[in-house]
């Protein structure tokens, strides 16, 4: 059962444009989400959160948006640029109180070409 | 500020031998948790510590994988005996409390024959 979904496997976009990366959830008892982006053989590296009282968040070239409506959230980065080609992690905090286990999608690979 | 550091980084057993991987989290960190990554899939928590005592453990094999925190801060992973299915990259993070976002460490990469 995948609670948290990234549909697209692989994205590329030319260095300026924006780049969208999308991640769709299950459970409506997730209130907080992150993004975390992962280069190869490193450990994931945080991005951005957001809460589920926000619909927008945003960090320099980096905006998250969230939709609660429709479970969906979207991270873009704007513009793009080549250092950002990296696999990206949608994550959804799950739990309460002590507990704080993250659910993360598949990856999107996103790939910014010169 | 040092990251979370991992030891080692890379490790190749046989199936039915056993193995260990240790994990020290940023300083001040009361959250530590080991996540499992196989290959094309996103991270798995296998088990969260709040301090030196175990907060979920719900996905941990217990049949074959521990864990522990001694003294609330270093934790090891054990796995014993391995399975071939256990070929993964195993990825340690701690947060400054739970709910707070998790900072990963760069994980070890266990093979096995």
């Amino acid at each position: 059962d995948q609670q948290v979904k990234q549909n697209s496997p692989s994205l590329s976009v030319q260095e300026g444009r924006i780049s969208i990366l999308n991640c769709d959830y299950t459970n409506s008892m997730f209130d907080y989400f992150l993004w975390y982006k992962k280069y190869p053989a490193e450990g994931p590296t945080f991005l951005i959160s957001i809460s589920s009282i926000k619909d927008k968040n945003e960090d320099g070239r980096f905006t998250v948006f969230l939709n609660k409506s429709a479970k969906h959230l979207s991270l873009h980065i704007v513009p793009s640029q080549p250092g950002d080609s990296a696999v990206y992690f949608c994550a959804a905090l799950s739990g309460s109180g002590n507990t704080g286990k993250l659910i993360f999608g598949q990856g999107t690979t996103l790939q910014v070409k010169p | 500020e040092a990251g979370v550091a991992q030891s080692p980084r890379y490790k190749i057993i046989e199936k039915r031998q056993s193995v260990a991987f240790w994990c020290n989290p940023i300083s001040g960190h009361a959250t530590l948790y080991w996540y499992q990554q196989i290959l094309g899939q996103g991270p798995k928590l296998l088990i969260q510590f709040q301090n030196n005592g175990v907060v979920d453990d719900s996905q941990l094999p217990k049949d074959r994988f521990s864990a522990e925190r001694l003294k609330g801060v270093d934790s090891t992973l054990k796995i014993q005996p391995a399975k071939l299915e256990d070929s993964a990259v195993y990825l340690c993070a701690s947060s400054l409390e739970a709910r707070q976002p998790q900072h990963f460490g760069d994980g070890t990469r266990l093979s096995i024959l």
